[in-house]
């Protein structure tokens, strides 16, 4: 059973370029969710999805950051307009449906590194 | 926002030793889970507890979710050098399919 996988593993955007972080979770699972990892920190939520819909995107920022899930395909984490701040690991993870159950694990990939020049 | 204070910051160890980390917060959690990140990786859960008082193991590892639901420990007995990594505490503030909230780690090192 394959874990979560994300691609690219690395990218290089320009100030002002667009970024595109590709998820695809586990075989089964159909929540995912993206973090991203600034150096020497922990891990911060941005947003979580379901196939075809937005859950929580409480952590994303208001503006440039867009996610979304579609019936078909990986979910996308899209960047526009990048700045240097941006530059980051971006992790997704992905948990089963456990409809009626407060147990929630989540499995990572292992993570995109945008780096912004 | 909600914050888990982990500590120690980072650890030095002899292989063989115990070792021993905590996250504190001063919110209630549903639950609390233990992963360990590789350099250039993603986080690899280890254990994942449910219940308040709940002690739970994975080999040389052990995790215990606290009486109060506000704290968690993770201990690892006879350290050897590949459980050399940062390890890092995260938590759930309700039901499932919410957020983690992650502490900012705990670096070990393993000398042999």
């Amino acid at each position: 059973n394959a874990g979560v996988m994300q691609n690219p593993r690395h990218l290089v955007r320009r100030r002002g370029q667009e970024a595109r972080l590709r998820c695809s979770p586990m075989k089964g699972h159909s929540h995912v969710y993206w973090y991203r990892q600034l150096p020497e920190e922990g891990l911060k939520f941005m947003v979580y999805l379901q196939k075809e819909n937005i859950i929580d995107e409480s952590g994303m920022p208001k503006e440039r950051f867009s996610a979304e899930f579609p019936k078909e395909g990986p979910s996308i984490l899209r960047i526009q307009q990048v700045v240097r701040g941006d530059s980051a690991a971006y992790f997704c993870a992905s948990s089963p449906p456990k409809p009626g159950t407060g147990y929630n694990e989540q499995f990572f990939g292992p993570g995109t590194r945008l780096t912004v020049l | 926002g909600q914050q888990l204070n982990q500590s120690p910051q980072s650890m030095f160890i002899q292989e063989g030793e115990d070792v021993s980390m905590n996250c504190t917060s001063s919110s209630i959690f549903n639950t609390w889970l233990w992963y360990k990140q590789d350099p250039g990786e993603g986080p690899v859960l280890l254990i994942a507890l449910y219940k308040a008082g709940e002690l739970t193991s994975n080999g040389r590892l052990t995790a215990q979710f606290g009486i109060t639901r506000k704290d968690s420990f993770l201990n690892i007995s006879a350290s050897i050098p590949s459980d050399v990594g940062i390890y890092f505490c995260a938590g759930q503030l309700r039901q499932a399919g919410t957020a983690l909230i992650f502490g900012k780690g705990t670096t070990l090192s393993v000398s042999s």
